[in-house]
Parts: C-alpha cells; sequence; structure tokens
C-alpha cells in the first residue's frame, strides 16, 4: 500500500514554544490529508482537513490559530502547534488518501508531542 | 457520518481463527467499510477495505452481509503479534474517518 511518513517522530519542547509536525505522501499525491489526535488509551480524534492550495477545515472545538496546518503541495501537509501547553502534549497522526477509486487512507506513524 | 460498534475487547489464543463483527446500521450507499490495526504509539495500518460480499487479502478476510449493515473482519490463524487494536471505519472515498472505540484483541499463547 501506499506509504505515508511523518517527521519528526517525537519531539519534546518546552511550554510556549511551536512545534512544526511533517506529514508526506512518500509514493503518491494527496490533495487531502487529514490530521488526528490521539490521547492515551483512547481512540484517534480528528482534528481538521488539509486540502491541497486551500484553507483548513477544522473539526468543532479544535482551535484553528493554534494548530496551524499549511498544505502547500500535494505530498505534503504540516501541523504546527503554536504557543504549545502542557495540554497539548499527544499522539499527533496524519492521513492521506490516494486519489483513486476508494480513496483508501493510509496513515503515518504518528508524532509524539511532550509539551514541559 | 456512519456510527460503528464493535466489542470492546477479546481474547484468542494462538492459532485460532478470530472474527470481529462491526454494526454499521446507518451506512451510506457510497460508503466503503475499511479495517485497520493499531499498535501502541504508532499509526494505524491498513489491514482491508470491501463494499460488499467477500474480500480477502494475504493477512484477513471481510465478509459484507447484503444489507451492508454489519462486516466481520477474519484473522486466520492469529499469532502473538496481532495482539492490537482493531478498528472499524466506514466512509465515501475522499471523506474523513471517524473512529469508534475499536477492538482490543488479545492473543494468548
Amino acid at each position: 500500500g501506499a506509504v505515508v511518513s511523518q517527521h519528526p517522530s517525537w519531539v519534546i519542547c518546552k511550554s510556549g514554544t511551536s512545534v512544526k509536525i511533517e506529514c508526506r505522501s512518500l509514493d503518491f499525491q494527496a490533495t487531502t490529508m487529514f490530521w488526528y489526535r490521539q490521547f492515551p488509551k483512547q481512540s484517534l480524534m480528528l482534528m481538521a482537513t488539509s486540502n491541497e492550495g486551500s484553507k483548513a477545515t477544522y473539526e468543532q472545538g479544535v482551535e484553528k490559530d493554534k494548530f496551524l496546518i499549511n498544505h502547500a503541495s500535494l505530498t505534503l501537509s504540516t501541523l504546527t502547534v503554536t504557543s504549545a501547553h502542557p495540554e497539548d502534549s499527544s499522539f499527533y497522526i496524519c492521513s492521506a488518501g490516494e486519489t483513486t477509486g476508494t480513496d483508501t487512507q493510509y496513515f503515518g506513524p504518528g508524532t509524539r508531542l511532550t509539551v514541559l | 457520518l456512519a456510527k460503528t460498534t464493535q466489542p470492546i475487547s477479546m481474547d484468542s489464543y494462538e492459532g485460532q481463527e478470530v472474527n470481529i463483527t462491526c454494526s454499521h446500521n446507518n451506512i451510506a450507499t457510497n460508503d466503503y467499510i475499511t479495517w485497520y490495526q493499531q499498535f501502541p504509539s504508532q499509526g494505524p495500518r491498513f489491514i482491508i477495505q470491501g463494499y460488499k460480499t467477500k474480500v480477502t487479502n494475504e493477512v484477513a478476510s471481510l465478509f459484507i452481509p447484503a444489507d451492508r449493515k454489519s462486516s466481520t473482519l477474519s484473522l486466520p490463524r492469529v499469532s502473538l503479534s496481532d495482539t492490537a487494536v482493531y478498528y472499524c471505519l466506514v466512509g465515501a472515498p475522499a471523506r474523513q474517518l471517524t473512529f469508534g472505540s475499536g477492538t482490543q484483541l488479545t492473543v494468548l499463547p
């Protein structure tokens, strides 16, 4: 199947700093990518839909000014957590789908963010 | 978005066949059914996808009845490394997926 990568795989930062997470589709182009967040022992929660060349669509309750999403190319979407706080510590996962037929979503390996 | 219901947990022994059933009563005409496997601290891994009837690949089979209101993931001869959370999702192409609670499968020696 298609491969989606994320970078970094883990990051530790101080409270108040910003962190950027990259999501790349390695062998296919994706006009749409999705960002999820997962807390320990919980399921994945959709945060936003990243659309290439346009603004992201955020789920209810997700602050768009805090979680900045940029989808500048068909293979790269970035999530920037601005002014991070300890409650933002979580596992962030992106997904992308091949735009063929069923558009099966493939997920990245995730990024563990720890805010001190 | 269709809601899915799965058992919270299941136990099995090595070498057994495991069947995990998911109900999705409100599935829409253009929705596909997709199953993912997730290990701790990893992103979900695609297992299998189907629309109707039966689909089989090298790791699993997916059974979908005619009314498509449920589906069953079948894992043949599980091993300890199959211990994971399994998610059933329904959705249309290019649409976001809504994750339910998933099924924690524990394979015992």
